[in-house]
């Protein structure tokens, strides 16, 4: 079935661990997203890519980084975790108009 | 930079009609996205707008006035699966990610 995979579903994290949220994609769409979804605050850009070999930065960056390697991967790193990173993380890919979402993966730093 | 404001909460009765309004602010516009998500879910492309005036799919419409800066997303023959959050989101340019609004948490009652 096409679609998005994230890894882990769920995670509980020391503070100051660093972690690499995983995101694969079978749909061959260029462009790759990481949003962060907190209660009453919707979801938020975190890093994006709109084709392999390039980046940029979201809305709220500070604190994680991604690479592309190649189309289907983009993998989410937190160098050193802090309880704020605490919060449900969504990965999602686009080929033109539509976004298609992984099912995310619940984060929490304790 | 981009805004977007849509109600927090709305309550319908099955079989009613509601309408979920959105309002935005943005250096540029390509164009406004509806996605659904119930709780514990990803999120889902409902509709895209990228010009004036109303898109139908199914039970759900969605209209946009460029010119208001406003769109909505209209759901007919309300059923209590409709229950979910609503987030309208919008993309500057053609290589922008998107900008989401905070939700709307759409509540159908018997």
């Amino acid at each position: 079935i096409a679609g998005i995979t994230q890894a882990p579903t769920s995670q509980i994290l020391a503070a100051g661990r660093r972690m690499t949220l995983r995101c694969t994609q079978d749909m061959r769409h260029n462009a790759m997203y990481w949003y962060r979804q907190d209660l009453g605050l919707g979801l938020r850009l975190i890093h994006y890519s709109n084709t392999a070999g390039t980046t940029g930065k979201g809305e709220v960056p500070d604190g994680y980084s991604v690479s592309r390697a190649n189309t289907d991967d983009f993998p989410l790193t937190l160098a050193s975790a802090v309880p704020s990173q605490t919060s449900v993380y969504f990965c999602a890919s686009s080929d033109s108009i539509g976004y298609t979402f992984g099912s995310g993966t619940r984060l929490t730093v304790v | 930079g981009q805004s977007l404001e849509q109600p927090s909460e709305v309550t319908a009765v099955e079989g009613a009609i509601v309408q979920i309004n959105c309002t935005y602010q943005t250096s540029g516009f390509y164009g406004l996205s509806w996605y659904q998500q119930h709780d514990g879910g990803a999120p889902t492309f409902l509709s895209y707008n990228a010009l004036d005036g109303l898109e139908e799919t199914g039970r759900f419409s969605s209209f946009l006035s460029r010119s208001d800066s406003y769109g909505y997303l209209l759901l007919q023959e309300l059923q209590m699966k409709d229950s979910a959050s609503y987030f309208c989101a919008v993309k500057g340019s053609g290589n922008t990610p998107l900008v989401f609004g905070k939700g709307t948490r759409l509540s159908v009652i018997a």
